[in-house]
Formats: structure tokens, C-alpha cells, sequence
């Protein structure tokens, strides 16, 4: 079973700071996508990067997937309240199954 | 993107008694729809994935008696916890995706059994 560890699980920083989440595995996925999740709700998709090396960006949102597809990291720049939320990454194995991380469960101070 | 939608949002049942929750894919036709579990402040763990017309696949350690999944449409698949005990109580997250892009989830159902 391909494994995605997620770091940091919990992070609270005030309103303006950066914060980085990662996501790591031993596995090569063949994409890896990022979701959000309201409590209560079920996943939102936010990216999927496909191609080693690979960097989106959604606003102040920043996606990066590393180059042997092992990995993938999440920036935010200038964090606001409205990005507190629980924050996965999900990689892609065989056949469209998802393997999810643990999740990051951040909380953006005002 | 894709709607998909599940019934009910929320379930309170008796323990002992079965509990049936619908995922409908609303503006696409679904190939594959995947069943997840979601415990208190963890993350989603796959149970089993659904094909259309076909018996669904499930993970390790999930008892398929206990969840009966029935993808009888592309746009429906029905979980039904059978002889649901207090420990099956979890937020029970389907989506749906077509020919291998992306899934698209539903919003969740919440199911507590007394």
C-alpha cells in the first residue's frame, strides 16, 4: 500500500504569515492532487499536478509536485481567516484509486 | 465542476438496524464511484470501489456483507450499513469520476448509530 505522509498535521499562524505543507511518500504517484475540506463537507479539489517539477499557482496558493513525483508541497503566501480549513493531498494509484494523506488542519488567526 | 450529491446529509439509527445512503452523480454519467470512511479529525480512507453494473471492489479490511454498495446506474450508487453498531458511526464521503479523470466528491453523509 502506497502511504503519503502529510506534515505538518496542526498549524495556527496569524493572519499574514506564509506556511508551507508537505506531502511525501516512497511511491511514485502518477498525479497528486490537493483538496480542502469544510467540516461537515465532503473534499473540495483545488489542484492536480501531473508532471515532475511541476508548479501551479491559484491566487496566493502555490502547488508544487517534485520532480521524481514522490512529493508535493502547498505554500500560501499571506494567509487570510477565510484559508483556515483542512487541507489534503491525495496521489493517484493505478487505476484512479486516491490514496489520501493525513491531512493538515490549519487555522489562520485574525 | 461535476455535482455530486448524497442522501441523506445526516442519519441517526438504532443499533442493530441497516441504514441505506445514496450517491447520485448529478450532471455526469459515472463510471466508477468510490465509497470513503472519514473518522473524527482523520483522513479519508478508501472502503471500496463501485463500477457500474459490476460487483464493487472493496479495500482490505472492510467487510463486504456489512456494506452492501450497489451501482445499479451510472449516475447512482447506494451504501447500505447493515446491523449498524455505535463503531460504524463516521462521516461516510462517495465520489464519482468518468472515464479515469478526476473524482468529484459528494458532501458527505454523517451517520451515528445509538
Amino acid at each position: 500500500t502506497q502511504l503519503l505522509e502529510q506534515s505538518p498535521q496542526f498549524l495556527s499562524i496569524q493572519e499574514g504569515e506564509n506556511l508551507t505543507v508537505y506531502c511525501n511518500s516512497s511511491s511514485v504517484f502518477s498525479s497528486l492532487q490537493w483538496y480542502r475540506q469544510e467540516p461537515g463537507e465532503g473534499p473540495v479539489l483545488l489542484v492536480t499536478v501531473v508532471t515532475g517539477g511541476e508548479v501551479k499557482k491559484l491566487k496566493r496558493l502555490t502547488f508544487q509536485f517534485g520532480d521524481a513525483r514522490k512529493d508535493s508541497s502547498l505554500h500560501i503566501t499571506a494567509a487570510q481567516p477565510g484559508d483556515t480549513g483542512l487541507y489534503l493531498c491525495a496521489g493517484a494509484q493505478g487505476a484512479q484509486k486516491l490514496v489520501f494523506g493525513q491531512g493538515t488542519r490549519l487555522t489562520i488567526n485574525p | 465542476g461535476a455535482v455530486v450529491s448524497q442522501h441523506p446529509s445526516r442519519v441517526i439509527c438504532k443499533s442493530g438496524t441497516s441504514v441505506k445512503i445514496e450517491c447520485r452523480s448529478l450532471d455526469f454519467q459515472a463510471t466508477t464511484m468510490f465509497w470513503y470512511r472519514q473518522f473524527p479529525k482523520q483522513s479519508l480512507m478508501l472502503m471500496a470501489t463501485s463500477n457500474e453494473g459490476s460487483k464493487a471492489t472493496y479495500e482490505q479490511g472492510v467487510e463486504k456483507d456489512k456494506f452492501l454498495i450497489n451501482h445499479a446506474s451510472l449516475t447512482l450508487s447506494t451504501l447500505t450499513v447493515t446491523s449498524a453498531h455505535p463503531e460504524d458511526s463516521s462521516f461516510y464521503i462517495c465520489s464519482a469520476t468518468w472515464e479515469q479523470e478526476t473524482q468529484y466528491f459528494g458532501p458527505g453523509t454523517r451517520l451515528l448509530v445509538l
